[in-house]
């Protein structure tokens, strides 16, 4: 079993429509989780990261995190086509200084 | 601020041939990583430097070597390059001594091992 799992996809949504985006790990003692936004060509830059358990918002992002069931997602509400990236999930492990990359999931918006 | 950079952007190398991939930071980060990233297989740690000083492997350090010259440079050498090291590899840095803090990325390097 990988440590961090994702989709790969592609999820096409359509413009407008929230994209919904998960990922497991296998840590339990894991820490802290992080969404990267990666597009074709270019580096991984941060989208949110999470920390405890429930929702955090920042702007049309929102993360969600799920400690017992080990399960981090980000939702993306009224995805534009410029959204249209790969989403790489990132965690860090429990005393480590490693963050764990999943393959990451390719999001398609369609305008 | 620069940020994290990355030397060279691109370079194509015969088998056999060695390089350095050179990556400075100017945000005073403790730690400093190297990934390669190939096509389905996402970013993958090739070593890491948690602190000035120390290095350690990560998930796939073979045909590699790297040195923690200082607090702001962390280079990655090819000592005989190979087919399969044929990838996109890119610098982080991180305050990791906080578990909460980001890592954030160069622009890469696109090798290319004929």
């Amino acid at each position: 079993q990988k440590e961090v799992e994702q989709n790969s996809g592609p999820l096409s949504v359509p413009e407008g429509a929230i994209a919904s985006l998960n990922c497991t790990y296998s840590d339990r003692g894991s820490q802290s989780f992080f969404w990267y936004r990666q597009y074709s060509g270019k580096s991984p830059e941060l989208i949110m990261s999470i920390y405890s358990n429930g929702d955090k918002e920042d702007g049309r992002f929102t993360a969600q995190l799920n400690k017992a069931s080990q399960y981090v997602s980000l939702l993306i509400r009224d995805s534009q086509p410029s959204d249209s990236a790969t989403y790489l999930c990132a965690v860090r492990g429990s005393g480590t200084y490693k963050y764990i990359f999943g393959t990451g999931t390719r999001l398609k918006v369609l305008a | 601020n620069a940020g994290v950079t990355q030397t060279p952007k691109f370079q194509v190398l015969k088998t056999g041939q060695s390089m350095t991939l050179q990556c400075a930071q100017d945000m005073n980060h403790n730690s400093m990583y190297w990934y390669r990233q190939d096509p389905g297989m996402g970013l993958r740690l090739i070593y890491y430097s948690a602190s000035e000083g120390t290095t350690d492997k990560g998930e796939v350090p073979n045909g590699y070597n790297v040195s923690r010259l200082n607090k702001r440079e962390f280079s990655l050498r090819l000592e005989s390059a190979a087919p399969s090291q044929t990838s996109v590899y890119f610098c982080a840095s991180s305050e990791s001594r906080l578990a909460h803090n980001e890592q954030f990325f160069g622009p890469g390097t696109r090798l290319t091992v004929l």
